[in-house]
């Protein structure tokens, strides 16, 4: 079975610094995973995906996630966070595996920056 | 862009009517997702559709149905409302095939059965 585990409820952060939003994963095969955004009574947005290739991801916004096999860990970052940044963000899997074509989501991370 | 659309933002609905949720996307995505979001639980899946007529059940079917009748909208119905159904409910189409796994989402309608 998959399942993602995003292990914090709210992270705070000042505008202008650097921010990291975690993300763990447990699946059979290779992961695809993904990170959307969801601002105040919305849908969710994308933000970037990974399915294969460079650890490395970039996505809108200039957020950006690495993808780390070892760890099984696929954190969001940001250099320098904005206070229009802060939103309920949420990581997403699938496993190649089992061909199971929807996502798993975590329970959501909600961003404060604060001015 | 993708487009995806749903009937209502807001519904209020008492307990044991039927209700009916909406959603149309309009970029010829194959499946067809029905999620609920619930504070602290994240989304879960109700059902999802893969072909016009064809569903699956997702981890929390009880209580609900689907109908696909045309490749464009699938619609939720919870055949007797209960409190505990209360929830945002997400719509989402993605491709079937390639490398565009990603969903996406229509704005959610926020239901509240009194």
């Amino acid at each position: 079975a998959q399942s993602v585990a995003q292990p914090e409820d709210q992270v705070n952060v000042a505008e202008g610094n650097p921010l990291t939003v975690k993300c763990t994963y447990s699946v059979s095969g290779n992961p695809y995973l993904f990170w959307y955004v969801q601002y105040p009574n919305r849908g969710l947005q994308f933000l970037l995906k990974y399915i294969t290739g460079d650890n490395l991801v970039k996505g809108s916004y200039g957020f950006e996630a690495e993808f780390n096999k070892s760890q099984t860990s696929f954190h969001l970052k940001k250099p320098s966070a904005l206070v229009s940044d802060s939103a309920l963000y949420f990581c997403a899997v699938r496993d190649s595996y089992t061909g199971r074509r929807a996502l798993t989501f975590g329970s959501g991370t909600r961003l404060q920056v604060q001015p | 862009d993708v487009k995806v659309t749903q009937s209502s933002r807001y519904l209020v609905k008492r307990t044991g009517e039927k209700v009916f949720l909406e959603c149309v996307q309009d970029m010829d995505h194959e499946n067809m997702f029905w999620y609920r979001q619930d504070p602290g639980l994240g989304l879960r899946l109700i059902y999802f559709s893969y072909d016009v007529k064809m569903k699956e059940k997702g981890d929390i079917p009880e209580g609900y149905s689907v109908s696909r009748e045309k490749k464009e909208r699938f619609s939720l119905i919870l055949e007797s409302a209960s409190t505990n159904q209360t929830s945002m409910y997400l719509c989402a189409s993605s491709l079937s095939g390639g490398s565009s796994y990603e969903q996406y989402f229509g704005p959610g309608t926020r239901l509240t059965v009194t």
